[in-house]
């Protein structure tokens, strides 16, 4: 059985940083695209980024590029998501989800349960 | 980048009815078209990738068709735990998602 699981989630002021981890069970984890997809509260479905299977290739929403880094480490199964200069904006649950091929094929056939990442003063 | 327009924002019906839900693109996206079911507080669940198949596990009263840039997903008889909300998302250029469409009980 799949299992994503995220953590990192918390408080933080705008401007802060913040790291989330996903951490992966049941499937082999560096033979997959994996994403982040954010949900504001009461709002709809946002792309992050994703990174390819061996970490190559990397895509961000224009909405966090330059602020955001998403990287990968296959031998300990975990995605991060660095971000910094935290905007109120930000404000979502944080999903980790695995693609259904090695490349961004953006099917996303798994997900984590979401860590709520809160921006404010 | 490619906007997707869901249709309707929300509806309303009752268990058995046969209900469809209609997402646009803006551009031609082939059949790189996915839709995605969200229950209350929970993550999303994939239901139908690459315009209309049926993922694994889902119950085949859910299909999907179409290409280009018009899409629809139906529901053949609504059961009490589908009346949530779904979400169309496309991968042909970047990724963008639908706005949504909550399936209420009429």
């Amino acid at each position: 059985e799949v299992q994503l699981v995220e953590s990192g989630g918390g408080l933080v002021q705008p401007g802060g940083s913040l790291r989330l981890s996903c951490s992966a069970s049941g499937f082999t984890f560096g033979s997959f695209a994996m994403h982040w997809v954010r949900q504001a509260p009461g709002k709809g479905l946002e792309d992050v980024s994703g990174i390819t299977s061996n970490g190559g290739t990397t895509h961000y929403a224009d909405s966090v590029k330059g602020r955001f880094t998403i990287s990968r480490d296959n031998s300990k199964n975990t995605l991060y998501l660095q971000m910094s200069s935290l905007r109120v904006d930000d404000t979502a649950v944080y999903y980790c989800v695995k693609d259904r091929e090695w490349a961004m094929a953006r099917v996303f056939d798994d997900w984590g349960q979401g860590t709520l990442v809160t921006v404010s003063s | 980048d490619i906007q997707m327009t869901q249709s309707p924002s929300s509806l309303s019906a009752s268990v058995g009815d046969r209900v469809t839900i209609t997402c646009r693109a803006s551009q031609s996206i082939r059949t790189y078209l996915n839709w995605y079911q969200q229950k209350p507080g929970k993550a999303p669940k994939l239901l139908i990738y690459a315009a209309s198949s049926l993922q694994s596990g889902v119950p085949s009263r859910f299909s999907g068709s179409g290409s280009g840039t018009d899409f629809t997903l139906t529901i053949s008889s609504l059961q009490p735990e589908d009346f949530v909300t779904y979400y169309c998302q496309q991968g042909y250029s970047k990724l963008t998602f639908g706005g949504g469409t909550k399936v209420e009980i009429k």
